[in-house]
């Protein structure tokens, strides 16, 4: 079965900062890889996604995620965060189509925006 | 292009009372998965429906249950409700599944049960 770590409950980072959240994930062929990020009282809105190509992928808010399969990872970065980046990020893993278990999420990770 | 609607966004029900949510995906989606989100499990998969099939299931006992229209609207119901029942609920549709893909968030439903 897939599973996906993240083993930061909470950080915190000062405005302008750079952010690196850790993923590692579990899972026996190659991953669908997804962030997604979640503000209070809303739902998920989705940051990025890696189904294959290209190990470095681009999302939204000026995001990036590197997929590295010899470290199990998947982790997200940002170069310098902004105040209205404080919300949970969770990191998922996706079975292929015809598996039995939607999407996997960790636990998620609470960001914390010092000014 | 309208996103992932959810109805109601609040619910407050009492123990063994059953309650229904709605979920409406975007336009052209077909596929809807439902996922349950509490601060001690986190968020967990209920089950997924295409084609008004449900397809997959999580592990969740059988007072869970849901259906898809032909307009691939979605309902879940939940009987006789536990206070463990008190969650978000979350609705997310998809294009497809047939090849990998994206799943599209709605806002929840908050359902508190007393």
């Amino acid at each position: 079965a897939q599973s996906v770590t993240q083993p930061d409950i909470h950080i915190t980072v000062s405005e302008g900062a750079s952010l690196e959240l850790r993923c590692n994930y579990s899972y026996g062929a190659t991953p669908y890889l997804f962030w997604y990020v979640q503000s209070p009282g809303q739902g998920l809105q989705l940051l990025l996604k890696y189904f294959s190509g290209d190990t470095l992928v681009q999302g939204i808010k000026g995001f990036e995620a590197e997929f590295k399969r010899s470290q199990s990872s998947f982790n997200l970065r940002k170069p310098s965060v902004h105040w209205s980046d404080a919300a949970e990020y969770f990191c998922a893993v996706g079975a292929r189509r015809g598996g039995a278990d939607g999407l996997t999420f960790g636990k998620g990770t609470h960001l914390i925006i010092q000014p | 292009k309208a996103g992932v609607t959810q109805t109601p966004r609040y619910l407050i029900k009492t123990r063994g009372q059953q309650v229904t949510l709605s979920c409406s995906p975007i336009s052209g989606h077909r596929s809807v998965s439902w996922y349950q989100q509490t601060p001690g499990q986190g968020l967990q998969f209920l089950f997924e429906y295409f084609s008004e099939t449900q397809r997959n299931k999580g592990n969740f006992p059988g007072r869970f249950s849901g259906r898809q229209f032909s307009n691939s609207r979605s309902e879940m119901n939940v009987s006789t409700l536990e206070l463990g029942d008190s969650a978000l609920y979350l609705c997310a549709s998809s294009l497809s599944r047939g090849s990998p893909d994206t799943q599209y968030f709605g806002p929840g439903t908050r359902l508190t049960v007393l």
